[in-house]
């Protein structure tokens, strides 16, 4: 079973710039999490999708932040503009249920803003 | 913040030894999850205890749970230098899963 595919694995921007990041979910599982892990700190979510429907983006900054997930399948983290603060590694997991399992995660996405 | 506290922040045994890692939380909770993360990587699930559940094994993983005090343990029982990681408990109510700051746990052989 192929896990959790996550792109590009590192980035490097200057601050003001915008950058996107992609997840594969494993094939089947109905919720998919962004969470923002800042170096030396544990993940903190950003925002939850039960299929193609928001559960929760109460952490989301949402003058900077967007997600979607079309379809139900992949979903795409976008953040414009960039802020040095923005600078973590970005996780994507999916689980099979509502939220209350074993979450699988992707290998993560490391972004640095200059 | 949502987010629970572990401690110790840190720990370093030596290969062979027990290791002891807290979970505090904060919300009620259906369950409670430990992860493991190499550095650089995702995280890996490694157990899963019900919120009616007191303890449960999984191979040198011993959990246990005190709802009544908002806490869970972790042990690793003869530790090899291939479980220096970090280790996070994540709470989940309801729907949502949280992660606590994690336990940075360094074996030396």
């Amino acid at each position: 079973e192929a896990g959790v595919a996550q792109s590009p694995r590192y980035k490097i921007i200057e601050k003001r710039q915008s950058v996107a990041f992609w997840c594969n979910p494993i094939s089947g599982h109905a919720t998919l999490y962004w969470y923002q892990q800042i170096l030396g700190q544990g993940p903190k979510l950003l925002i939850q999708f039960q299929n193609n429907g928001v559960v929760d983006d109460s952490q989301l900054p949402k003058d900077r932040f967007s997600a979607e997930r079309l379809k139900g399948v992949d979903s795409t983290l976008k953040i414009q503009p960039a802020k040095l603060e923005d600078s973590a590694v970005y996780l994507c997991a999916s689980s099979a249920g509502t939220g209350s399992g074993e979450l699988f995660f992707g290998e993560g996405s490391r972004l640095t803003v200059l | 913040s949502q987010q629970g506290e572990e401690d110790p922040q840190a720990l370093s045994i030596q290969e062979g030894e027990n290791a002891t890692m807290n979970c505090s939380y904060k919300t009620s909770i259906n369950n409670l999850q430990w992860y493991r993360q190499n550095s650089g990587r995702g995280l890996v699930h490694l157990i899963l205890i019900r919120s009616n559940e007191r303890e449960k094994h999984s191979g040198r993983l011993r959990v246990t749970l005190d709802t009544s005090k908002k806490s869970s343990s972790l042990l690793i029982t003869a530790s090899r230098a291939a479980d220096t990681a970090s280790y996070f408990c994540a709470n989940t109510g309801g729907f949502k899963t949280i992660f606590g700051a994690g336990t940075r746990l360094f074996v030396k052989a």
